[in-house]
């Protein structure tokens, strides 16, 4: 266990729900990402939270909506999927100058 | 635009060998590269962080070397068992107090092969 735990781990979705990915950290970080791993393609950064604060959104459609209320916590609220979002959703924290820690991520299906 | 190569998508090696994976960039500057291992279905598990001033890092049967002139880094996995066989993943990150903001390379799947 890296400390860092994501809820669920596993999620089907329809294109019209909408859907909560959690994810939890007590290991005292400040930073607080969202990554996406698509299926032969390399980990891509969406979303980073310092502080509580957003401080970068990759371009990522208003579809995923991040939120942190607390530096222990965030979320990826989604709704109105396609199918094209299905991937496997890491979250990470980090403090100071030390690595990344990655949760072990949700896999989501959208159909 | 910024771009990762790590050598090959797939490494094939006998069990009590060294394994060499490559990870190569273009049109960055990181100040520390990161390599993970990651097993299937779950998420990245750190290894070692190397920072631009450093040219060699160990940890037990690992060690990773960067090169900023060439650009590259090497990671090597010495008397490699099956128990290795993962995909390892680099990371370039560029920020102090931002270690999390990372760009991933596409991963080389090593298989250990008793």
């Amino acid at each position: 266990e890296t400390g860092v735990t994501q809820t669920p781990r596993h999620l089907v979705m329809g294109m019209t729900n909408k859907k909560s990915l959690k994810c939890e950290q007590h290991l005292g970080h400040n930073a607080m990402y969202w990554y996406k791993q698509s299926a032969k393609k390399p980990l891509e950064l969406m979303f980073v939270y310092n502080f509580k604060e957003q401080t970068e959104n990759n371009s990522v459609p208003s579809r995923f909506s991040p939120e942190c209320p607390n530096s222990s916590h965030l979320f990826l609220h989604l709704h109105t999927l396609q199918p094209e979002d299905s991937a496997l959703y890491l979250c990470a924290s980090a403090g100071g100058d030390t690595e990344a820690f990655f949760g072990q991520g949700t896999r989501l299906t959208v159909v | 635009s910024q771009k990762i190569e790590q050598n090959s998508e797939a490494l094939n090696i006998q069990e009590g060998k060294t394994a060499t994976l490559t990870c190569n960039y273009t049109n960055y500057s990181p100040a520390y590269l990161q390599w993970y291992r990651q097993d299937p279905g779950r998420g990245p598990v750190f290894l070692l962080l190397i920072r631009e001033n450093e040219k060699e890092k160990r940890k037990e049967r690992l060690k990773v070397t960067f090169d900023t002139t060439l650009k590259q880094s090497l990671f090597h996995i010495t008397a490699s068992q099956p128990a290795d066989s993962a995909t390892y993943l680099c990371a370039l990150g560029g920020g102090s107090g931002n270690t999390g903001k990372l760009i991933f390379g596409q991963g080389t799947t090593l298989q250990v092969k008793p």
